[in-house]
């Protein structure tokens, strides 16, 4: 079945205590993306990448770090948590080459720091 | 900047009946798409139509249809026959090519009730 799929789904952290949310696509798609939601700021973008070893900051990268070493996998890690990251995060991956420019997304992953 | 606007925040319908939720959209570029995605209680985001610019003819997928008016920048969703499991989030989105990023800018949301 192709999907996207995010660990953990749920997540109750402190502040300061690095964490990593893996994310991972079985459609060999080249790009990836995250992106975060909050109530009355929809969704927004964090960073992408457009293939293996090519990342690039989005709309609010501040606090974040990504990394591309394989195709699949897209892991969003944050060094030192605080509580203005407390969101609810999305992956999401799409074809590289101008098309749909349809993205497929993960299940998400509720996000709380204490 | 590229926008996009939902100007509803909540909308009810009757079960069997249509709906059409709104969205409008800013942008200067020619070569772009629009898509609707429904979240949901599960949270799950799930595409559930597009459209491309350049085509004139409007999208449908089964219940779902678009009335897209690209002079207007205006980008509607009509749910036919709606249904209990349609009672979700809507989400207005836009994508375009400009550089290389696929970015997808999101309108705020339209939560759509069905009632029995």
């Amino acid at each position: 079945e192709a999907q996207v799929t995010q660990n953990p789904r749920y997540l109750i952290t402190v502040t300061g205590k690095k964490l990593t949310v893996t994310c991972s696509q079985n459609m060999n798609h080249e790009y990836m993306s995250w992106y975060r939601q909050d109530p009355g700021l929809g969704l927004r973008q964090i960073y992408y990448s457009m293939n293996v070893e090519v990342t690039d900051k989005g709309d609010v990268p501040e606090g974040y770090k990504v990394s591309r070493k394989e195709k699949r996998n897209f892991p969003l890690i944050l060094e030192s948590p605080s509580p203005n990251q407390t969101s609810l995060y999305f992956c999401a991956s799409g074809y590289g080459i101008p098309s749909y420019n349809e993205q497929f997304f993960g299940p998400g992953t509720r996000l709380t720091v204490l | 900047a590229q926008t996009v606007t939902q100007s509803q925040p909540e909308m009810s319908v009757q079960e069997a009946e249509t709906v059409t939720l709104s969205c409008t959209y800013d942008t200067s570029e020619s070569d772009y798409y629009l898509f609707w995605y429904k979240q949901p209680p599960s949270r799950q985001m799930i595409l559930v139509i597009r459209q491309e610019a350049y085509k004139q003819q409007n999208a449908t997928e089964n219940r779902f249809s678009v009335n897209f008016q690209k002079a207007a920048k205006s980008f509607s969703l009509k749910i036919s026959d709606s249904q209990l499991g349609d009672a979700a989030m809507y989400f207005c989105a836009y994508s375009d090519n400009a550089g290389n990023n696929r970015k997808l800018i999101w309108g705020l949301g339209t939560s759509l009730a069905v009632n029995p």
